[in-house]
Formats: structure tokens, sequence, C-alpha cells
């Protein structure tokens, strides 16, 4: 089993709707990650949380460390924002000191 | 700055060849790591650095070894390529503070094994 769990997998929406995905884990985490991938490949890093909530421009990434889950939302939601957006957890107790990821979820924002 | 740097973008090998994939960084990074990315499987840790010298495995280190003899520099060598090494392999660094924070993402390499 998957120790990040993205949901959902998939995800459809039109222009201007509001947008959550969800990541939770299963084991203890230091911090959390969420990646936004384009369909060119590139992956670039939107925030990393380890409490509370943080907010750049229409983004908001909320986690609650206690209930292991993790949530992303977009406002106000555009065609650019299509794109799989990944959540990533550093594992806290040790091990590979590098990230744990979900699967991704794949976002496709219609006009 | 360039940021993270990764070559070459695209490459196919036949079985059994070996070859690195080059992954460089002006930011002064102390933490260096490779993952590859297949479909359904998500990215995976295959092996990364805390800094000049020192090395460790990640989730998927087999067929893969790596070096750190500088800051700047993290190169991933096949020694045989095998058809399932073809993935998207990506470099990521970020600063060695305590608690890394913002993961700088190279471009990725898109590998192809024959």
């Amino acid at each position: 089993k998957n120790e990040v769990e993205q949901s959902p997998q998939n995800l459809t929406a039109q222009e201007g709707e509001f947008i959550t995905i969800n990541c939770s884990y299963s084991v203890g985490i230091s911090a959390l990650h969420w990646l936004q991938q384009h369909p060119g490949g590139g992956i670039v890093s939107l925030f990393m949380l380890s409490s509370g909530k943080k907010k750049h421009g229409r983004l908001i990434a909320t986690i609650n460390i206690q209930e292991k889950h993790s949530s992303l939302h977009i406002t106000a939601s555009h065609p650019r924002d299509s794109a799989v957006y990944i959540c990533a957890a550093i594992l806290s107790g040790g091990g590979a000191d590098g990230l744990t990821f979900g699967k991704g979820t794949h976002l496709i924002i219609q006009p | 700055n360039a940021g993270v740097t990764q070559t070459p973008k695209f490459q196919v090998l036949k079985t059994g060849q070996s070859m690195t994939l080059q992954c460089a960084q002006d930011m002064n990074h102390e933490y260096m790591s490779w993952y590859r990315q297949d479909p359904g499987m998500g990215l995976r840790l295959i092996h990364y650095s805390v800094g000049a010298g020192i090395t460790d495995q990640g989730e998927v280190p087999n067929g893969y070894n790596v070096s750190r003899s500088t800051t700047e520099d993290f190169p991933l060598r096949l020694l045989s390529a095998a058809p399932s090494q073809t993935s998207v392999y990506f470099c990521a660094s970020s600063y060695s503070n305590g608690e890394r924070e913002t993961q700088y993402f190279g471009p990725g390499t898109r590998l192809l094994v024959l």
C-alpha cells in the first residue's frame, strides 16, 4: 500500500470552478510538498508545509498533521491550471532522505 | 541562476549499454536526489546525497550508481541498461538548513531502453 494517497486520480472541471485535491498519508511526516507537473513534463514546487495553511495567488494548501491529511485548493480555476498535481511527503523517523510521492491528480480545466 | 540542469533530454539505449545521466545545480544546494517516474507509479527515489562525498540508496537503487564529487554535480550511471529502466528521470535539489524546503527539479531525461 502506498504511504501517500491522492484523490481524485483524475478531475475535469469547468473554468471558474473551485478545485480541491486531497492527499492523505499513513505514516508520520515532518513536512509535505505540493508539486505541479505540466504536460511538457517539468515539475515545479508549489508549497512546502508542515502545519496550517499557505496561500499563493489562487492556490491554497492546508495540512492537518494529526489527521494525516492535506488539501490543495484552486480558486477561480483556469485552463492554464491544467496539470498533474502531486503531493510528496518527507517521512519522519529516518529512512531514505528523499520524498515519498503520491501518484498524482490529473486536472483538466475546460474553458 | 540556471537552477537544476539535466542532460541529455532524451536518450535511446540498447540493452546492456551503459550511460551517465548528468545533473548539475548552481544554487549551492547540499541535498540532491534522483527520481524515476513511471506511469501509474508516481515518482520513486533512486539515490540521494546530503553533501559532497556522501550518497545513499533510495527505494529503487538496483542497476544505478551515483557519485557526488562536487556540490554542483550529481551524475546517475546506468551500468548495464535494461528495458525495465525505460522511464523519465528527474534530478532534484534543495537547501540544507535542518529542514529541506523548496525542492527544485530538473527538466527530466526521457530514457528508452530497447
